[in-house]
């Protein structure tokens, strides 16, 4: 069974500044998806970035970025310039690409990073 | 464009009664999926409906069961409560043939507290 680690249960940055949040996961497969999801107090999941495993480059959103080490199954998040609005809990996801025919939305979901902006 | 909606927002339920949470997936969506978010927790799936049939599930037990609709939307039923189901229930919605990469879209979640 596949799982999502995130050591890092809070973190805090500068506004304007640069923080990078940890995420290790576990599958046997080859061919996954991997995702980062923010929550703020709205509670409503939201994408911040998605990297397929079988594509070397690393995604970039903007002022989001991933480092994705599929060898040791790393995938952390940067979030550069910080903003106020960044201020949320942020989820690592892994979903399976061996689903059927597109039809599975599981996502295995790390225990979240609550990531706090300071003025 | 309205997206994944989720009713009620918050509810309260004693130990052994039964409830009913709602979603209407974003339009154009065809599948729906259920997680539960305990307090402090990451979202764990619950189960997934796609031409109003179960699709796949995770670990809960037959308790929890669901229901779509000819429209696609859905309801999350769950018996028998137990202190332990306290959690944000959340929607998310998709269409199938996308990409598995695609992107889910969730609901702002219906919050169940069992006393």
């Amino acid at each position: 069974a596949q799982t999502v680690t995130q050591s890092q249960p809070e973190m805090s940055v500068q506004e304007a500044e640069t923080v990078t949040l940890s995420c290790t996961y576990d599958t046997s497969e080859s061919d996954y998806y991997l995702f980062w999801y923010k929550q703020p107090p709205s509670r409503q999941m939201i994408l911040v970035i998605r990297q397929e495993a079988y594509k070397q480059q690393n995604a970039t959103e903007n002022r989001f970025s991933v480092n994705f080490q599929k060898a040791a199954k790393s995938f952390s998040l940067k979030i550069s310039d910080s903003q106020l609005g960044d201020a949320a809990m942020y989820f690592c996801a892994y979903r399976s690409a061996t689903g059927d025919g597109g039809a599975t939305n599981k996502l295995i979901f790390g225990t979240g990073t609550l990531l706090a902006v300071q003025p | 464009d309205a997206g994944v909606t989720q009713s009620p927002t918050h509810l309260i339920k004693t130990r052994g009664q039964q409830v009913t949470l709602r979603c209407s997936p974003k339009s154009g969506h065809d599948t729906v999926s259920w997680y539960q978010q305990a307090l402090g927790q990451g979202p764990q799936f619950i189960f997934q409906y796609y031409e109003e049939e179960e699709r796949q599930r995770g670990n809960f037990p037959d308790r929890f069961s669901g229901h779509q609709f000819p429209n696609y939307s859905s309801e999350l039923n769950v018996n028998a409560l137990l202190l332990g189901d306290s959690a944000l229930y959340l929607c998310a919605s998709s269409l199938v043939g996308l990409p598995l990469g695609g992107e889910l879209f969730f609901g702002e979640g219906s919050r169940l507290t069992v006393l």
